[in-house]
């Protein structure tokens, strides 16, 4: 079955621990995000990647990184700079590029801070 | 302002009404439009695209507004398994596509 998935489902981190979530997809999708929801929230753009080996940063980028080395892989790693990382982090791929395209979600990871 | 905004609800609505929300989006720039449902504690999934001439898919019409830039669903005959926060998506040709999200409404069905 094609899709995308994300691991781990859930994650804990310490203070000052760099951590990096995984995002595959199978769907041959060039375009690929990673959002951030927070309780009651919207999606928020962390960064997205259009082809690989180029990304750009969204709207909160500051304390994350990702890769784009190969189209079906996405990772993205919380820094320790990044002051407040608990949250729901969503990745997802699309056509990209083109109109009326649907993104397309994995289950998503619940990262909090112990 | 956001580019993309909704009224984050909740809508309390009985079961079996007909219920109604909006979207608007300041960008003329904007060329297509979604809506996706996404449940408690899971991942947004499309519910449907919002074409030009409206659209229906069961229960469920939308509708796009290009001169008041706004986009709306309508649920007729609502269920209770319709009860989640409803997402609207935007794509701008003039930022290769991206996608800019609403906040969201919540919607809740009550018997």
């Amino acid at each position: 079955d094609g899709g995308i998935t994300q691991s781990p489902k859930y994650l804990f981190r310490k203070e000052g621990q760099n951590v990096t979530l995984s995002c595959e997809q199978n769907l041959n999708h060039d375009a690929m995000y990673w959002y951030r929801q927070d309780p009651g929230q919207g999606l928020r753009l962390i960064y997205y990647s259009q082809i690989v080996n180029d990304f750009q940063k969204g709207d909160i980028a500051e304390g994350y990184s990702v890769s784009r080395e190969k189209k079906e892989s996405f990772p993205l790693t919380v820094t320790s700079a990044q002051k407040n990382p608990t949250a729901f982090y969503l990745c997802a791929s699309s056509i990209g590029g083109r109109m009326n395209t649907e993104a397309f979600f994995g289950q998503g990871t619940r990262l909090t801070v112990v | 302002r956001k580019e993309v905004e909704q009224d984050p609800g909740p809508f309390n609505v009985p079961e079996g009404a007909t219920v109604a929300f909006n979207c608007t989006y300041s960008n003329s720039a904007s060329q297509s439009f979604f809506w996706y449902r996404q449940d408690c504690r899971k991942e947004p999934k499309l519910l449907m695209s919002v074409y030009s001439s409206g659209n229906e898919d069961g229960r469920f019409t939308a509708q796009l507004n290009r001169a008041s830039q706004y986009i709306s669903l309508l649920i007729r005959d609502s269920k209770l398994s319709d009860s989640a926060t409803y997402l609207c998506v935007v794509n701008r040709e003039d930022s290769n596509y991206q996608l800019i999200w609403g906040a969201g409404t919540k919607l809740i069905i009550k018997p």
